[in-house]
């Protein structure tokens, strides 16, 4: 069975351009959530999506949306990208949209963004 | 404000030996408890949890304290292996949809 899938694995931006990160959850899993993690800082939570909707966001700017799709997969945007967007941005998948036993997050490898 | 801390950035520990690594959370609206472990370019995989209404939860040879009059937390490895060297971060949940995390620790794993 594969495990949370992330794509692209590294990218390469300049500042003020947008970018658009990926995201298949495992097969079953109707949750999606978006982390940041700045090097030596744990992952903050970013957004969290569950059968399409919406259902929790952290304190990020405007700047940053995300979507997810009939097939449960994500994907997250950043505009007018700022030096310190560099980060790695994981996704996490779970059963449902509530954190709890049963229902714990399985993590991605992440994408690796650097903003020049 | 950050509620979940790891205040020890690194810990090495001789192998065969216990590994212990502390968290603390200010938030007592925490009811739901999560180690996590990393290595480089992986996302971190989920190694234990525990409830709230627990105080000691055990899977192998990793063990969950949870002293909640202390909003504090441990994860007890024992023995240690080499494989254990990694990013260990704790995690906390009020229930709702998201993990806050703590900064997490660097666990490196002597011969």
């Amino acid at each position: 069975d594969a495990g949370v899938t992330q794509s692209p694995t590294h990218l390469i931006k300049t500042r003020g351009q947008q970018v658009t990160l990926r995201c298949s959850p495992i097969s079953g899993h109707k949750s999606v959530s978006w982390y940041q993690q700045v090097l030596g800082q744990g992952p903050q939570f970013i957004f969290q999506y569950y059968e399409k909707e919406e259902r929790g966001r952290g304190n990020f700017p405007d700047r940053f949306s995300a979507r997810q799709f009939p097939n449960y997969s994500s994907e997250l945007n950043v505009n007018a990208l700022l030096l310190g967007d560099s980060a790695l941005y994981l996704c996490a998948s779970s059963l449902s949209g509530l954190v709890g036993s049963y229902n714990e997050q399985f993590f991605g490898p992440g994408t690796r963004l650097t903003v020049l | 404000d950050q509620q979940v801390k790891q205040n020890s950035p690194s810990l090495s520990v001789q192998e065969g030996r216990i590994s212990i690594l502390n968290c603390d959370y200010t938030n007592s609206m925490f009811d739901y408890f999560l180690w996590y472990k990393k290595y480089p370019a992986e996302g971190p995989t989920f190694l234990i949890s525990i409830s709230s209404i627990k105080d000691k939860n055990e899977d192998g040879r990793f063990t969950v304290f949870l002293n909640k009059s202390a909003k504090h937390l441990s994860l007890h490895i024992v023995p240690s292996q080499p494989g254990d060297s990694a990013v260990y971060f704790c995690a906390a949940s009020d229930g709702a949809q998201k993990l806050v995390f703590g900064q997490g620790t660097r666990l490196t794993i002597n011969p």
